[in-house]
């Protein structure tokens, strides 16, 4: 069956810390993977993608994501959060054909401590 | 930029209303969707459109109908209010595969909706 998940839940980092958001699917055909972030009371935008090439890609707000098919993950981090990156953070994954059914994570909360 | 544009952004309905989410966008996407998003169940896919005069279900369709008269417009109808249709609903828009922007989609600021 095809699935995202996204292991953690709730994430709380002090402010300066490292980040990395887990993320992984279950998909039959090569996948291609998002990460949207979504700020409280907004709608989602888009961090970055993966589609193909380098398995490391970068993101808007200094994200990047590292695709590992071996591990059939797609990772989200940051090497330093800041206090406005507190928000709800979304992986989807899809496929050329008919990304837009796309199959989402149930998303993990970022919380950051000043 | 207007982007994905909802209207209402609250609305309180009492069980049986019905009523209607405007959605728009200016960007000439041809697919449109609306997605529902629910505490502990993610985002749900509730009908989508890949282009004027073409709709189709998604993974929770029942008690909504949508409309694709053109390109910038795809309105939700709720046909007769329930509380579980209590939810924040997203409407958002893609181009098709091959253009520049690839597959991104790209959403509204949601639509709060309380039946009671």
């Amino acid at each position: 069956a095809q699935s995202v998940t996204q292991p953690d839940i709730h994430i709380t980092v002090s402010e300066g810390a490292s980040l990395e958001l887990r993320c992984n699917y279950s998909y039959g055909a090569t996948p291609y993977l998002f990460w949207y972030v979504q700020s409280p009371g907004q709608g989602l935008q888009l961090l970055l993608k993966y589609f193909s090439g380098d398995t490391l890609v970068q993101g808007i707000k200094g994200f990047e994501a590292e695709f590992k098919r071996s591990q059939s993950s797609f990772n989200l981090r940051k090497p330093s959060v800041h206090w406005s990156d507190a928000a709800e953070y979304f992986c989807a994954v899809g496929n050329a054909g008919n990304n837009r059914k796309l199959i989402w994570g149930l998303g993990t909360s970022l919380a950051v401590n000043p | 930029n207007a982007g994905v544009t909802q209207t209402p952004k609250f609305q309180v309905l009492k069980t049986g209303q019905s009523m209607t989410l405007q959605c728009a966008q200016d960007m000439n996407h041809e697919y449109m969707s609306w997605y529902r998003q629910d505490p502990g169940m993610g985002l749900r896919l509730i009908h989508y459109s890949v282009g004027a005069g073409i709709t189709d279900q998604g993974e929770v369709p029942n008690g909504y109908n949508v409309s694709r008269s053109t390109t910038e417009d795809f309105p939700l109808r709720l046909l007769s209010a329930a509380p579980s249709q209590t939810s924040v609903y997203f409407c958002a828009s893609s181009p098709f595969t091959g253009q520049s922007s690839g597959n991104t989609i790209y959403f509204g600021e949601g639509s709060w909706l309380t039946v009671v």
